[in-house]
C-alpha cells in the first residue's frame, strides 16, 4: 500500500518570500499525486495533480510541483507568497493500479506574516 | 455546478444521540468518500462507494456508524449512539473515476456533548 509523509508540521514565510513544501510518499510504482489546499472552515480545494508526463506541474493560484521519482518526492513551490496563501496544505497519494483509494498525508499548516 | 453539498454545516448534540449526515455528491460523479478529520487523525478515509454500493468500509471506527447510498445523487452516514470522541469534522468527496480528482464539500462540523 502506498503512503505519504508531510515532515513539515507548520512553517512561516514572510510575505513575497518563495515557498516550499515537503511531500515524500512510498509506492512501488509510478503513483497518482495531488496537492490539495484546505482553508479555515473549509473543505480541501484542488491544487494540482500529477498522472504522469511531464514531470513539472503547473496548478491554480501561482502554484507548481515537480515529481522526482529518485527522490520519492512531490514538493509544492510558489515563487512569491500572498496572505491568502495562508492554509492547511495536504499531498496525497494515490496507486494507479488496483482499488486502493487515496492517501493523505498529515497536512503543513501555512502561516504567513507581514 | 453546485459541487459536493454537505448538511448541516455545524451539528451539535448530546451523548448517546443519533446523528445523520447528508452528503448529494456531484452529477455524474460514480464515487463517493466519506472522511473524518481531526487534529489527532489528521484526515481519515471512512468508507466508500462505487455506484451506490459500498466498497470498502474498512476505515469505520465501530458499528455505531452506518453508511448509505440509496441512490446516485445521495448518501448519509449515521452514528447511533453519538459520544464525544466522535466530534470532528466530516468531509464527503465525490469523483469520476477511481484515481481521479476527489471534490471535496464543506463537511460538517460534528461536536458531541
Amino acid at each position: 500500500a502506498q503512503s505519504v509523509t508531510q515532515p513539515d508540521i507548520h512553517i512561516t514565510v514572510s510575505e513575497g518570500a518563495s515557498l516550499e513544501l515537503r511531500c515524500n510518499y512510498s509506492y512501488g510504482a509510478t503513483p497518482y499525486l495531488f496537492w490539495y489546499v484546505q482553508s479555515p472552515g473549509q473543505g480541501l480545494q484542488l491544487l494540482l495533480k500529477y498522472f504522469s508526463g511531464d514531470t513539472l506541474v503547473q496548478g491554480i493560484k501561482g502554484f507548481e510541483a515537480e515529481f522526482k521519482r529518485s527522490q520519492s518526492s512531490f514538493n509544492l513551490r510558489k515563487p512569491s507568497v500572498h496572505w491568502s496563501d495562508a492554509a492547511e496544505y495536504f499531498c496525497a497519494v494515490g496507486a494507479g493500479m488496483g482499488n486502493t483509494p487515496l492517501v493523505f498525508g498529515k497536512g503543513t499548516r501555512l502561516s504567513v506574516i507581514a | 455546478d453546485a459541487g459536493v453539498i454537505q448538511s448541516p454545516r455545524h451539528e451539535v448534540t448530546e451523548m448517546g444521540q443519533e446523528v445523520t449526515l447528508r452528503c448529494k455528491p456531484i452529477s455524474g460523479h460514480d464515487y463517493l468518500f466519506w472522511y473524518r478529520q481531526t487534529m489527532m487523525r489528521g484526515l481519515e478515509l471512512l468508507i466508500y462507494f462505487n455506484n451506490n454500493v459500498p466498497i470498502d468500509d474498512s476505515g469505520m471506527p465501530e458499528d455505531r456508524f452506518s453508511a448509505k447510498m440509496p441512490n446516485a445523487s445521495f448518501s448519509t452516514l449515521k452514528i447511533q449512539p453519538s459520544e464525544p470522541r466522535d466530534s470532528a469534522v466530516y468531509f464527503c468527496a465525490s469523483t469520476l473515476g477511481f484515481t481521479d480528482t476527489q471534490y471535496f464539500g464543506p463537511g460538517t462540523r460534528l461536536t458531541v456533548l
